[in-house]
């Protein structure tokens, strides 16, 4: 069924490392979109993509890098560079039909060791 | 600034009786309003949403009020049920800014049985 997956579901970075989070979505969606959520705060937009090859950076680009060579896929790093990374990081996608109700994964957890 | 906001960052109820969760905004250009609800450790789900050419959506045990001269939202959950508790955050959109969301900070709901 059809549906978004985030993985890892948890996931530790090391000091001056880097990580990347998958996502994955088999809903034939254009725009995909990676979101982060801190504690009692709402979901803030790192990047996101509307369509293949092409994304733009959203509120809280830095220390982040995303690619989008797939449709279905639109990986996002957390660079060295990203001095608090510890955060939950979710991923979303739609389309033009329903452009304004975004369909989340469950989310990966970041932590910083 | 925050352009969306829940202030109230946690509400307790009975079960049977209503909740009410409350959101405000500052951008006048915002064209349509979203709730979402989400459960500890997964992405959030969409609920209910608004056009700004409406002051009321309806949808089972959820209504959704929008008065725009106050800039002012609220979700009515009628009754609520233990099933309902979750964190919850309103949401906003303009029609010239593709699919990007801006979120509120979301409210923890306790429906107690």
């Amino acid at each position: 069924d059809g549906g978004i997956t985030q993985s890892p579901k948890y996931l530790f970075r090391k000091e001056g490392q880097n990580v990347t989070l998958s996502c994955e979505q088999n809903l034939n969606h254009d725009a995909m979109y990676w979101y982060r959520q801190d504690p009692g705060q709402g979901l803030r937009l790192i990047y996101y993509s509307q369509i293949v090859n092409d994304f733009q950076k959203g509120d809280i680009a830095e220390g982040y890098s995303v690619s989008r060579e797939k449709k279905e896929s639109f990986p996002l790093t957390v660079t060295s560079a990203q001095k608090n990374p510890t955060a939950f990081y979710l991923c979303a996608s739609s389309d033009d039909r329903h452009n304004e109700k975004l369909f989340f994964g469950s989310g990966t957890q970041l932590s910083v060791l | 600034d925050q352009q969306v906001k829940q202030n109230s960052p946690s509400l307790s109820v009975q079960e049977g009786r209503i909740s009410i969760l409350n959101c405000d905004y500052t951008n006048s250009m915002f064209d349509y309003f979203l709730w979402y609800k989400k459960y500890p450790a997964e992405g959030p789900t969409f609920l209910i949403s608004i056009s700004s050419i409406k002051d009321k959506n309806e949808d089972g045990r959820f209504t959704v009020f929008l008065n725009k001269s106050a800039k002012h939202l609220s979700l009515h959950i009628v009754p609520s049920q233990p099933g309902d508790s979750a964190v919850y955050f309103c949401a906003a959109g303009a029609n010239n800014a593709g699919n990007m969301l801006t979120f509120g900070g979301g409210t923890r709901l306790m429906v107690k049985p």
